[in-house]
């Protein structure tokens, strides 16, 4: 079945700088979500994107979705180390089935 | 707080058994899903019902069964367990069943099969 391609799978950073993690899709999305799932935690829905070209941001968080609709990126600026954990893209199943395909998730690392 | 409840929160047992794990969905929401998380699969599709009828299938093995009830709340019952199956196990409940609504994840149950 259809999987969201995220990179990178681990990504170390220093305390202070920025960090950006990219989906990718064969097939054009309806909409994409991110979660975060902190260490030891659960998946925690951080925010949804529709429409081609969207920017979101929350706070120190920027979540983009592409033109054509089948890429998307997180970034990051100046992480803090509440920043630490997993994100996830994940995009509506398909084929029939509901729910979400995830991605991999890119685990994000902060030395401080 | 997601609202989503799991228990147990942790399962030891022995290659061979079954076991059931349990979840509540938040209060209004009609649909839940079950994920399997391991190690080197990431977030895995097991299953999902909406309003007490099957939805969709995943990746669940002939081994797993689940179903929903009545007053919403499902089971996952996992049989001929084997060491394999060693892994964190997700509820996670939406408003409605398409795809293009947030869910929300319960605490999960981390399953040791020993």
């Amino acid at each position: 079945g259809q999987q969201v391609m995220q990179i990178p799978q681990y990504q170390h950073v220093q305390e202070g700088e920025d960090f950006t993690t990219y989906c990718n899709s064969s097939t054009t999305l309806s909409n994409i979500q991110w979660y975060k799932q902190r260490p030891g935690g659960h998946p925690v829905f951080l925010i949804q994107l529709v429409k081609s070209g969207e920017v979101k941001k929350q706070k120190r968080l920027t979540f983009q979705f592409g033109e054509a609709k089948k890429n998307s990126s997180l970034h990051i600026t100046a992480t803090q180390t509440t920043d630490v954990g997993t994100y996830f893209c994940a995009e509506p199943s398909g084929g029939g089935a509901d729910g979400l395909t995830f991605g991999k998730g890119t685990h994000l690392i902060i030395q401080p | 707080d997601s609202g989503v409840t799991q228990t147990p929160k942790h399962l030891i047992t022995a290659t061979g058994q079954r076991v059931t794990l349990r979840c509540s969905p938040r209060s209004g929401d009609l649909s839940v899903y079950w994920y399997q998380q391991s190690l080197d699969q990431g977030l895995q599709f097991l299953i999902q019902y909406y309003n007490g009828e099957e939805r969709a299938k995943g990746n669940i093995l002939e081994r797993f069964s689940a179903q929903q009830f009545p007053d919403l709340h499902s089971e996952l019952n996992l049989s001929s367990l084997e060491l394999g199956d060693s892994a964190l196990y997700f509820c996670a409940s939406s408003v409605a069943p398409v795809g293009d609504s947030p869910l929300h994840f319960g605490n999960g149950t981390r399953l040791t099969v020993t």
